[in-house]
C-alpha cells in the first residue's frame, strides 16, 4: 500500500519570502501521479499543482513549483513570494493511476505572517 | 475542471439520527469518491461510487453506517446513519476529471457535520 508522509505539521513564513514544504511517499509503482492541495479555513480543497511521475521536468504553476525526486520518492512544494492568502493546510497526495482514490499525507499548516 | 456542489454545507444533528449529504456535478463523471476529514486530521476515503454498481467501501467503513447512492453520472448521496459524536467531521465528495496528461480529482466544498 502507498503511504505519504509530511514531516512538518506546522510552518510559518514572512510575507514575500519563500517556503518549502516537504513530502515523501512510498510506492512500488513506476507510473503514478502526485498532487499538492491547499485547504484554507473555508475548507474547500483546492488543487495547487500536479506532477506525473514519468515526467522528469518539475511542474510549475505561477508562484508554486515542485522538486520531484523520483529515486528518493520526494515531492516538495516551493512557494515563492508568499502571500497572506497562502495561509492554509497543504496536503500532499498520491494517485496510483487514473480513477483511483487519492492517498493523503497528514498535512502541513502554513501561516504567512505580515 | 468540474463544478461540484454539496448540500447541506453544514448541519448540527442529534445522536441516533441520520443525515443525507448530496453531491452534484455539472458534468457527467464516472468516478466519485467520498472522504471524511475528522477535526484537525487529513482526508480518509470512505468509499468509491460508480454509477450503476454498488459502492466500494474502505476498511473501517460499512454500508449500513454509510449507505451511498449513485443514481446517475452527475449525482451521489452519502448517508451517515445512527450518528454519534464521533461522526462529527467534514465530509467531502470528489470526482475524477480528465486532464491533458492525467486525470485529477476535484473536490466539493464539503459538509461540516456536528453531532451532539
Amino acid at each position: 500500500a502507498q503511504t505519504v508522509t509530511q514531516s512538518q505539521p506546522e510552518m510559518s513564513v514572512q510575507e514575500a519570502e519563500t517556503v518549502t514544504l516537504s513530502c515523501t511517499y512510498d510506492t512500488s509503482e513506476n507510473n503514478y501521479y502526485l498532487f499538492w492541495y491547499k485547504q484554507p479555513p473555508s475548507r474547500q480543497m483546492i488543487l495547487v499543482i500536479r506532477q506525473e511521475a514519468y515526467k522528469q521536468q518539475n511542474a510549475t504553476e505561477n508562484r508554486f513549483s515542485v522538486n520531484f525526486q523520483k529515486a528518493a520518492k520526494s515531492f516538495s512544494l516551493k512557494i515563492s513570494d508568499s502571500q497572506l492568502g497562502d495561509t492554509a493546510m497543504y496536503f500532499c497526495a498520491f494517485d496510483r493511476s487514473g480513477n483511483t482514490p487519492l492517498v493523503f499525507g497528514k498535512g502541513t499548516r502554513l501561516s504567512v505572517i505580515a | 475542471s468540474a463544478v461540484i456542489s454539496q448540500k447541506p454545507s453544514r448541519d448540527i444533528c442529534q445522536r441516533g439520527t441520520s443525515l443525507t449529504i448530496q453531491c452534484q456535478v455539472d458534468s457527467q463523471v464516472t468516478m466519485m469518491f467520498w472522504y471524511r476529514q475528522q477535526p484537525g486530521q487529513s482526508l480518509t476515503l470512505i468509499a468509491t461510487a460508480n454509477q450503476g454498481s454498488e459502492a466500494t467501501y474502505e476498511s473501517g467503513f460499512v454500508i449500513d453506517k454509510f449507505p451511498i447512492s449513485r443514481p446517475n453520472l452527475t449525482f451521489s448521496t452519502l448517508t451517515v446513519s445512527n450518528m454519534s459524536p464521533e461522526d462529527s467531521s467534514i465530509y467531502l465528495c470528489s470526482v475524477e476529471w480528465p486532464g491533458p496528461s492525467t486525470d485529477t480529482q476535484y473536490f466539493g466544498p464539503g459538509t461540516r457535520l456536528t453531532v451532539l
